[in-house]
């Protein structure tokens, strides 16, 4: 199976800070990754997928990049509704696999 | 509205047997990529299996740690899913999700459900 390791696992981070999260494959899958947001008590929601592809609906303060192995989620100016975790997930090949996640908290 | 509403946890013995139960409204089923990811308590998300529909009949495929205990399989009249759970150890202890797959690549998953709780203990 293919590992995806995500870093750091937790952040803390004010309001309107730039916040860049990185998720790393074990092999290469392309530009077959996606991010999801989670909050407490809540399923996933999609965020990006195909590396870079903003989800509809999901603010453009968004954004990601990457490919092959080496991947990117970036925040551009935080807000409060984005304290969450994050978690990367590669859908190359079976089975499908996430990243440990990263909380990201309010400093 | 696509709907998908998550039953059949609770808590069961080591050794035991589970099925999970996801009945859906608003898509049909069986011509949707359908996935189970697991959440333990306080711990990241797990893939757990997928079924999709093909021209030979439908697919699935299982995370390593539940492959040849757990079968996924749906009901197409009763438009559900399911998740047979067998030999159920400490570890499978988690809330369970299952999600629909979207158009453009059914392994991107759209939850529509909050999970259903298996606890696993003696």
């Amino acid at each position: 199976a293919i590992r995806m390791t995500q870093s750091p696992s937790s952040l803390s981070a004010s309001t309107g800070d730039r916040v860049t999260i990185t998720c790393r494959a074990s092999q290469g899958i392309s530009s077959y990754l996606a991010w999801y947001q989670q909050k407490p008590g809540k399923a996933p929601n999609l965020v990006i997928y195909g590396a870079s592809t903003l989800q509809s609906g999901v603010p453009s303060r968004f954004s990601g990049s990457g490919s092959g192995t080496d991947f990117t989620l970036t925040i551009s100016r935080l807000q409060t509704d984005d304290f969450a975790t994050y978690y990367c997930q590669q859908y190359y090949s079976y089975p499908l696999t996430f990243g440990g996640g990263t909380k990201v908290e309010i400093k | 509205e696509v709907l998908l509403v998550e039953s059949g946890g609770g808590l069961v013995q080591p050794g035991g047997s589970l099925r999970l139960s996801c009945t859906a409204s608003g898509l049909i089923v069986s011509n949707n990529y359908m996935t189970w990811v697991r959440q333990a308590p306080g711990k990241g998300l797990e893939w757990v299996s997928v079924l999709y529909p093909g021209n030979r009949g439908s697919s699935t495929y299982y995370a390593d740690s539940v492959k040849g205990r757990f079968t996924i399989s749906t009901d197409n009249p009763k438009n559900t899913l399911f998740l047979q759970m067998d030999s159920l150890r400490a570890e499978d202890t988690a809330v369970y999700y299952c999600a629909r797959g979207l158009t453009y690549n059914g392994n991107l998953c759209d939850y529509r459900g909050q999970g259903t709780l298996v606890t696993v203990s003696s």
